[in-house]
């Protein structure tokens, strides 16, 4: 039973332009949702997180938003750059531990 | 920033063998630690927690016999995989959370993952 899914397995985007990247999750009990960035071969990279007492969080290019109603959260990043090309996971915590989505793989082309 | 080292990065063995991967926080000492499983073209699925001075606590499905954890220093867990089958191929990654931070929602720091293939 996925409680944390991500149902775009990959994305592709012009540089400059904005990425939303697409998350759901089933267990109402999450209390803490979290993005990383990876690469092949390395572990993830914390990126941004919010709590699910707020609807918003912003950091430089990365903002984001949690709709709790809808169990929905995304991640806009803008501008896009070539450099953000891996794959995004978001992750839901329950009592600190973390449950990963399966990753959405971002392809920003110059 | 919070640095996890991971070793071997990678390791081949004969099955039947068994395998030792090491984490280890480096600025930080993490009460917990945690160790994920990656299949290619998957999520990373959490196996098992590790807690200082204590046993670990295994996902279900997980067997405690094969996945073998140690976490004998806050600054050290190990994951023993025993008796390797071809089926234990992976990439297993830890992670941990700087106990410092006081609140169990700080994000994870993770390691560089070890890729096990067993032959």
């Amino acid at each position: 039973d996925q409680q944390v899914k991500q149902n775009s397995p990959s994305l592709s985007v012009q540089e400059g332009r904005i990425s939303i990247l697409n998350c759901d999750y089933t267990n109402s009990m999450f209390d803490y949702f979290l993005w990383y960035k990876k690469y092949p071969a390395e572990g993830p990279t914390f990126l941004i997180s919010i709590s699910s007492i707020k609807d918003k969080n912003e950091d430089g290019r990365f903002t984001v938003f949690l709709n709790k109603s809808a169990k929905h959260l995304s991640l806009h990043i803008v501008p896009s750059q070539p450099g953000d090309s891996a794959v995004y996971f978001c992750a839901a915590s329950e009592g600190g531990k973390l449950i990963f989505g399966q990753g959405t793989e971002l392809s920003v082309k110059p | 920033g919070a640095v996890v080292s991971q070793h071997p990065s990678w390791v081949i063995c004969k099955s039947g063998t068994s395998v030792k991967i090491e984490c280890r926080s480096l600025d930080f000492q993490a009460t917990t630690m945690f160790w994920y499983r990656q299949f290619p073209k998957q999520s990373l699925m959490l196996m098992a927690t590790s807690n200082e001075g204590s046993k670990a606590t295994y996902e279900q499905g997980v067997e405690k016999d094969k996945f073998l954890i140690n976490h004998a220093s806050l600054t050290l867990s190990t994951l023993t995989v025993t008796s390797a089958h071809p089926e234990d191929s992976s990439f297993y990654i830890c992670s941990a959370r700087d106990s410092a931070r006081g609140t169990y929602n700080s994000p994870l720091h993770f390691g560089n993952g070890t890729r096990l293939t067993v032959t």
